[in-house]
């Protein structure tokens, strides 16, 4: 199975700070990553696909790069609805793995 | 809207047997393939099965493999997930999610139910 990992793992953040998040895959999957953003107690929501196409709907501030094992996801201006849990996820290979999380959160 | 609506959770012994339902609306359900995908309690996510358009086709996370049936009935726009011999471990939210993609399975998962507690304890 493709294992992914996140750094960080949390973060403390203010409204209006630029927010990055890596996630890396132990091996090549080209651009077959996604992102999804998970509240408390909600299911989690769709937001990139294919590294770096934002899902119809999400806000731009939202954005996604990198390809074969990097990745890195990025909000521009960190907004209140944005405190979630960001997972990113290949689907080079089946099983479909996701990274561990990562937990944003108010400074 | 699409919606997808999670059922059949609960709490349960170890060894036994359970089964999930998820009924889906706002969308031709036979041309969308489907998933499960759990979520233990404070723990990340984990995709479970997938069962093609048709039906024809499944695949299962290895640690479900021979234990879970996924299956679906187009004609009540209904996916399920047959949970035999539970374990401990199994215990979770379990979400049932479409692939977005027509007619193939491509591993995405949008949108997502809400999603059905399983507790799996003596």
């Amino acid at each position: 199975d493709i294992q992914m990992t996140q750094s960080p793992s949390s973060l403390s953040a203010s409204v209006g700070d630029r927010v990055t998040i890596t996630c890396q895959a132990s091996q090549d999957i080209s651009n077959h990553l996604n992102w999804y953003q998970q509240k408390p107690g909600k299911a989690p929501k769709f937001l990139i696909y294919d590294a770096s196409n934002l899902e119809t709907g999400v806000p731009s501030r939202f954005s996604g790069s990198g390809s074969g094992t990097d990745f890195t996801f990025t909000i521009s201006s960190l907004q209140p609805e944005d405190f979630a849990t960001y997972y990113c996820q290949q689907y080079d290979n089946l099983p479909q793995t996701f990274g561990p999380g990562t937990k944003v959160d108010i400074k | 809207q699409v919606q997808l609506v999670e059922s059949g959770g609960g709490v349960v012994q170890p060894g036994t047997s359970l089964r999930l339902s998820c009924a889906a609306s706002g969308f031709t359900f036979s041309d969308f393939g489907m998933h499960w995908v759990r979520q233990a309690p404070g723990k990340g996510l984990e995709w479970v099965a997938v069962i093609w358009y048709d039906g024809r086709n499944t695949d299962y996370a290895d640690s479900v493999k021979g234990r879970f049936t996924i299956s679906r009935d187009n004609s009540k726009n209904t996916l399920f997930l047959q949970m035999n011999s539970l374990r401990v471990e199994d215990t979770a939210v379990y979400y049932c999610a479409r692939d977005p993609s027509y007619n193939i399975i491509r591993g995405w998962f949008a949108p997502w139910g809400q999603g059905t507690l399983v507790t799996v304890s003596s």
